[in-house]
């Protein structure tokens, strides 16, 4: 399996701008993870979801983030409009919930974002 | 949700075993205990989970207390390429229940 598959890996651009992360999970997991990790607050949980359906976005910063799943493939996380503190590394995972006992999670390389 | 707790930092020679601590002395009956790591400029990646007994697999050993309050990460021989952020998180069980609380970890760092 090519693992978790995020793209692009590297991401910069400028402030106001709309920046649109994208995330291929696991195939047959059935959940999906946000996270964004910085030196200030570390790794932190943004939204996930389960068959596709947002279950949890209660680390979503504020209304300028927005997350999809159309469908078990495919993700985004859209940040608009963009602001310097955005700025960080933006990982998404998968798992197969409910179908393992450690219902572990495969974390894809991340996406560095820098908002100048 | 329950904490862990661990050290910041520490240093291991190379080829030789490293003991990971964590507490986490509020832990729940149905906690899972977790250790997942993450290389530099890579995503975390899974290393070892258990409940209650001891565990073995081919990247580590997980040594949980018998009170549960307190586990131990072990690298039976360290190598250069075991240098990471080891992170202990604690996986409550049940629906509705699947945030992890990623801490900030043990930087483990190997020497020559």
């Amino acid at each position: 399996d090519a693992g978790v598959i995020q793209s692009p890996r590297h991401e910069v651009t400028e402030m106001g701008q709309e920046v649109t992360l994208r995330c291929k999970p696991i195939s047959g997991h059935n959940s999906l993870f946000w996270y964004r990790q910085t030196m200030m607050r570390g790794l932190e949980l943004l939204i996930y979801f389960n068959n596709n359906v947002p279950i949890d976005d209660s680390g979503m910063p504020e209304d300028r983030f927005s997350a999809k799943m159309p469908n078990a493939s495919f993700s985004t996380l859209k940040i608009q409009p963009s602001e310097p503190r955005d700025s960080a590394v933006y990982f998404c995972a998968s798992s197969a919930w409910g179908r393992e006992i450690a219902d572990t999670q495969y974390f894809g390389p991340g996406t560095r974002l820098t908002v100048l | 949700d329950a904490k862990t707790t661990q050290p910041n930092s520490m240093e291991s020679n190379e080829e030789e075993p490293v003991h990971l601590p964590c507490n986490h002395s509020t832990i729940s009956g149905t906690d899972y205990i977790h250790w997942y790591r993450q290389l530099p400029s890579q995503g975390p990646e899974y290393v070892i989970h258990g409940l209650t007994s001891n565990v073995n697999n081919r990247m580590a050993s997980l040594a949980i207390a018998e009170d549960r309050k307190s586990s131990t990460l072990i690298l039976h021989r360290a190598t250069l390429r075991d240098a990471a952020v080891y992170y202990c998180i604690l996986r409550p069980m049940g629906s509705g229940t699947y945030k992890y609380i990623f801490g900030t970890g043990t930087r483990l760092k190997v020497l020559a």
